[in-house]
Protein backbone atom coordinates (compact mmCIF):
# COMPACT_ATOMS: atom_id res chain seq x y z
CA UNK A 1 0.00 0.00 0.00
CA UNK A 2 1.42 3.42 -0.59
CA UNK A 3 0.29 5.07 2.93
CA UNK A 4 -1.61 8.17 2.64
CA UNK A 5 -0.80 10.46 0.19
CA UNK A 6 -1.55 14.47 0.50
CA UNK A 7 -0.77 16.86 -1.91
CA UNK A 8 0.70 19.59 -2.38
CA UNK A 9 3.41 18.94 -0.58
CA UNK A 10 4.30 22.29 -0.91
CA UNK A 11 2.17 25.53 -1.21
CA UNK A 12 3.11 29.29 -0.81
CA UNK A 13 0.36 31.36 -2.05
CA UNK A 14 -0.79 34.94 -1.28
CA UNK A 15 -3.50 36.27 1.56
CA UNK A 16 -7.02 36.25 0.33
CA UNK A 17 -6.02 33.61 -2.10
CA UNK A 18 -7.97 30.03 -2.09
CA UNK A 19 -6.37 27.05 -1.14
CA UNK A 20 -7.23 23.49 -1.24
CA UNK A 21 -5.19 20.74 0.05
CA UNK A 22 -5.83 17.00 -0.92
CA UNK A 23 -5.99 13.62 0.69
CA UNK A 24 -5.87 9.70 -0.23
CA UNK A 25 -6.35 7.32 2.55
CA UNK A 26 -5.73 3.74 2.67
CA UNK A 27 -7.69 1.43 1.02
CA UNK A 28 -10.21 0.22 3.97
CA UNK A 29 -9.58 3.01 6.42
CA UNK A 30 -12.91 4.45 7.20
CA UNK A 31 -11.72 6.76 9.64
CA UNK A 32 -9.89 10.39 8.05
CA UNK A 33 -8.56 13.19 10.03
CA UNK A 34 -7.06 16.47 9.00
CA UNK A 35 -4.56 17.95 11.61
CA UNK A 36 -2.84 21.41 11.40
CA UNK A 37 0.61 21.31 13.34
CA UNK A 38 2.13 24.53 14.13
CA UNK A 39 5.30 25.37 16.63
CA UNK A 40 3.14 26.54 19.40
CA UNK A 41 0.18 24.40 19.17
CA UNK A 42 1.80 21.33 18.09
CA UNK A 43 -0.57 18.86 16.32
CA UNK A 44 -4.44 20.04 16.61
CA UNK A 45 -6.98 18.10 15.26
CA UNK A 46 -9.15 19.92 12.94
CA UNK A 47 -11.95 17.76 11.33
CA UNK A 48 -12.12 13.45 11.12
CA UNK A 49 -14.98 11.92 9.36
CA UNK A 50 -16.03 8.04 9.36
CA UNK A 51 -17.23 6.54 6.48
CA UNK A 52 -17.16 9.40 4.89
CA UNK A 53 -19.22 12.10 6.97
CA UNK A 54 -18.30 14.63 8.99
CA UNK A 55 -18.15 13.84 13.18
CA UNK A 56 -16.73 16.20 14.85
CA UNK A 57 -15.61 19.51 13.43
CA UNK A 58 -15.21 21.09 16.54
CA UNK A 59 -11.24 21.85 16.15
CA UNK A 60 -11.98 24.16 12.36
CA UNK A 61 -10.56 27.40 13.37
CA UNK A 62 -13.15 29.61 11.39
CA UNK A 63 -15.72 29.38 8.64
CA UNK A 64 -12.89 30.29 6.10
CA UNK A 65 -12.47 26.46 6.63
CA UNK A 66 -14.07 23.35 4.86
CA UNK A 67 -13.52 20.35 4.66
CA UNK A 68 -15.04 17.55 2.67
CA UNK A 69 -15.03 13.62 1.79
CA UNK A 70 -16.90 12.73 -1.41
CA UNK A 71 -15.83 9.13 -1.10
CA UNK A 72 -13.85 7.19 0.94
CA UNK A 73 -11.06 7.86 -1.20
CA UNK A 74 -10.32 11.16 -1.51
CA UNK A 75 -10.86 14.57 1.12
CA UNK A 76 -10.34 18.09 0.61
CA UNK A 77 -9.17 20.78 2.82
CA UNK A 78 -9.98 24.31 1.53
CA UNK A 79 -8.93 27.59 3.23
CA UNK A 80 -10.69 30.65 1.39
CA UNK A 81 -9.56 33.06 2.28
CA UNK A 82 -6.16 32.57 3.48
CA UNK A 83 -4.21 34.38 6.04
CA UNK A 84 -0.81 34.30 7.04
CA UNK A 85 -1.69 33.05 10.47
CA UNK A 86 -3.15 29.85 8.51
CA UNK A 87 1.00 29.43 7.68
CA UNK A 88 1.60 25.57 8.51
CA UNK A 89 1.70 22.04 8.21
CA UNK A 90 -1.34 20.37 7.50
CA UNK A 91 -1.45 16.56 7.86
CA UNK A 92 -4.30 14.19 6.89
CA UNK A 93 -4.21 10.74 8.72
CA UNK A 94 -6.52 7.82 8.29
CA UNK A 95 -7.52 4.30 10.16
CA UNK A 96 -9.43 1.58 10.47
CA UNK A 97 -12.15 1.25 13.13
CA UNK A 98 -13.70 -1.47 15.21
CA UNK A 99 -11.03 -1.85 17.63
CA UNK A 100 -10.29 -0.61 21.28
CA UNK A 101 -8.88 3.22 21.14
CA UNK A 102 -5.44 3.27 20.76
CA UNK A 103 -5.09 -0.61 19.46
CA UNK A 104 -5.83 0.95 16.08
CA UNK A 105 -3.48 4.32 15.47
CA UNK A 106 -3.35 6.36 12.83
CA UNK A 107 -1.37 6.65 10.03
CA UNK A 108 -0.30 9.92 9.07
CA UNK A 109 0.50 11.52 5.18
CA UNK A 110 3.80 13.34 4.64
CA UNK A 111 2.31 16.59 4.92
CA UNK A 112 1.11 19.57 3.22
CA UNK A 113 3.24 22.56 4.06
CA UNK A 114 1.63 25.93 3.80
CA UNK A 115 3.04 29.25 3.44
CA UNK A 116 0.39 32.34 3.10
CA UNK A 117 2.29 35.75 2.36
CA UNK B 1 -7.37 24.90 25.98
CA UNK B 2 -4.34 21.80 25.47
CA UNK B 3 -5.49 18.90 27.64
CA UNK B 4 -1.63 16.93 26.53
CA UNK B 5 1.27 19.06 27.54
CA UNK B 6 4.75 18.69 26.67
CA UNK B 7 6.68 20.63 28.45
CA UNK B 8 10.13 20.13 27.36
CA UNK B 9 10.45 21.66 23.73
CA UNK B 10 14.05 19.58 23.06
CA UNK B 11 16.28 16.98 25.07
CA UNK B 12 19.88 16.39 24.15
CA UNK B 13 21.31 12.99 25.24
CA UNK B 14 24.21 11.02 24.94
CA UNK B 15 24.24 7.88 22.21
CA UNK B 16 24.14 5.17 24.78
CA UNK B 17 22.39 6.46 27.68
CA UNK B 18 18.50 6.74 28.57
CA UNK B 19 15.89 9.55 26.87
CA UNK B 20 13.11 9.85 29.16
CA UNK B 21 10.31 12.65 27.41
CA UNK B 22 7.43 13.30 29.56
CA UNK B 23 3.79 13.83 29.57
CA UNK B 24 1.48 15.68 31.37
CA UNK B 25 -2.63 15.43 30.56
CA UNK B 26 -5.47 17.28 32.41
CA UNK B 27 -8.38 15.16 31.39
CA UNK B 28 -9.07 11.92 33.84
CA UNK B 29 -11.28 11.14 31.00
CA UNK B 30 -8.64 9.81 29.01
CA UNK B 31 -8.43 6.10 28.54
CA UNK B 32 -5.28 5.64 25.84
CA UNK B 33 -2.08 7.12 25.57
CA UNK B 34 0.25 7.18 22.74
CA UNK B 35 3.58 8.13 21.56
CA UNK B 36 4.49 8.78 17.85
CA UNK B 37 7.57 9.93 16.05
CA UNK B 38 8.02 12.25 13.42
CA UNK B 39 11.23 12.91 11.42
CA UNK B 40 11.21 16.17 9.27
CA UNK B 41 9.69 16.43 6.20
CA UNK B 42 7.44 13.24 7.25
CA UNK B 43 4.33 12.23 8.95
CA UNK B 44 4.11 11.19 12.44
CA UNK B 45 4.33 7.33 12.84
CA UNK B 46 3.14 5.58 15.78
CA UNK B 47 5.67 3.93 18.39
CA UNK B 48 4.49 2.86 21.56
CA UNK B 49 0.69 3.31 23.47
CA UNK B 50 -0.79 2.10 27.02
CA UNK B 51 -4.25 1.69 27.96
CA UNK B 52 -5.47 3.68 31.47
CA UNK B 53 -5.42 0.32 32.76
CA UNK B 54 -1.95 -0.63 32.84
CA UNK B 55 0.91 1.53 34.43
CA UNK B 56 3.41 0.33 32.21
CA UNK B 57 4.01 -1.28 28.77
CA UNK B 58 7.58 -2.09 27.14
CA UNK B 59 8.27 -2.77 23.53
CA UNK B 60 11.89 -3.45 22.69
CA UNK B 61 14.48 -0.19 24.08
CA UNK B 62 10.74 2.00 24.15
CA UNK B 63 9.01 1.68 27.51
CA UNK B 64 5.97 3.98 28.38
CA UNK B 65 5.51 4.56 32.14
CA UNK B 66 1.63 6.06 32.98
CA UNK B 67 0.96 7.44 36.63
CA UNK B 68 -3.17 8.38 36.65
CA UNK B 69 -2.66 9.68 40.30
CA UNK B 70 -0.32 12.23 38.75
CA UNK B 71 -1.79 12.30 35.01
CA UNK B 72 1.29 12.37 33.86
CA UNK B 73 2.90 9.69 31.00
CA UNK B 74 6.33 9.17 29.88
CA UNK B 75 8.70 7.37 27.86
CA UNK B 76 12.01 5.88 28.47
CA UNK B 77 14.02 4.92 25.15
CA UNK B 78 17.53 2.73 26.34
CA UNK B 79 19.41 2.84 24.95
CA UNK B 80 19.33 5.79 22.60
CA UNK B 81 20.72 6.02 19.38
CA UNK B 82 21.28 8.24 16.98
CA UNK B 83 18.27 7.16 14.63
CA UNK B 84 15.86 8.24 17.21
CA UNK B 85 16.55 11.37 16.78
CA UNK B 86 13.14 12.77 16.43
CA UNK B 87 10.27 14.91 17.07
CA UNK B 88 8.44 12.64 20.32
CA UNK B 89 4.72 13.57 20.51
CA UNK B 90 2.82 12.44 23.34
CA UNK B 91 -1.30 11.87 22.31
CA UNK B 92 -4.23 10.24 24.65
CA UNK B 93 -8.11 9.84 23.77
CA UNK B 94 -11.31 9.79 25.15
CA UNK B 95 -13.41 8.15 22.86
CA UNK B 96 -12.21 6.11 20.04
CA UNK B 97 -11.03 8.35 16.83
CA UNK B 98 -10.28 11.89 18.71
CA UNK B 99 -6.63 12.02 19.44
CA UNK B 100 -5.64 14.87 20.94
CA UNK B 101 -1.64 16.05 20.97
CA UNK B 102 0.79 17.47 22.44
CA UNK B 103 3.63 20.08 21.16
CA UNK B 104 6.10 17.81 20.94
CA UNK B 105 9.79 17.03 21.89
CA UNK B 106 12.84 17.50 20.20
CA UNK B 107 15.08 14.71 20.78
CA UNK B 108 18.68 15.16 19.54
CA UNK B 109 20.93 11.87 19.88
CA UNK B 110 24.45 12.90 20.19
CA UNK B 111 27.57 10.63 19.37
Amino acid sequence: DAGVIQSPRHEVTEMGQEVTLRCKPISGHDYLFWYRQTMMRGLELLIYFNNNVPIDDSGMPEDRFSAKMPNASFSTLKIQPSEPRDSAVYFCASSRGGGPPGANVLTFGAGSRLTVL
Amino acid sequence: DQQVKQNSPSLSVQEGRISILNCDYTNSMFDYFLWYKKYPAEGPTFLISISSIKDKNEDGRFTVFLNKSAKHLSLHIVPSQPGDSAVYFCAATVSWGKLQFGAGTQVVVTP
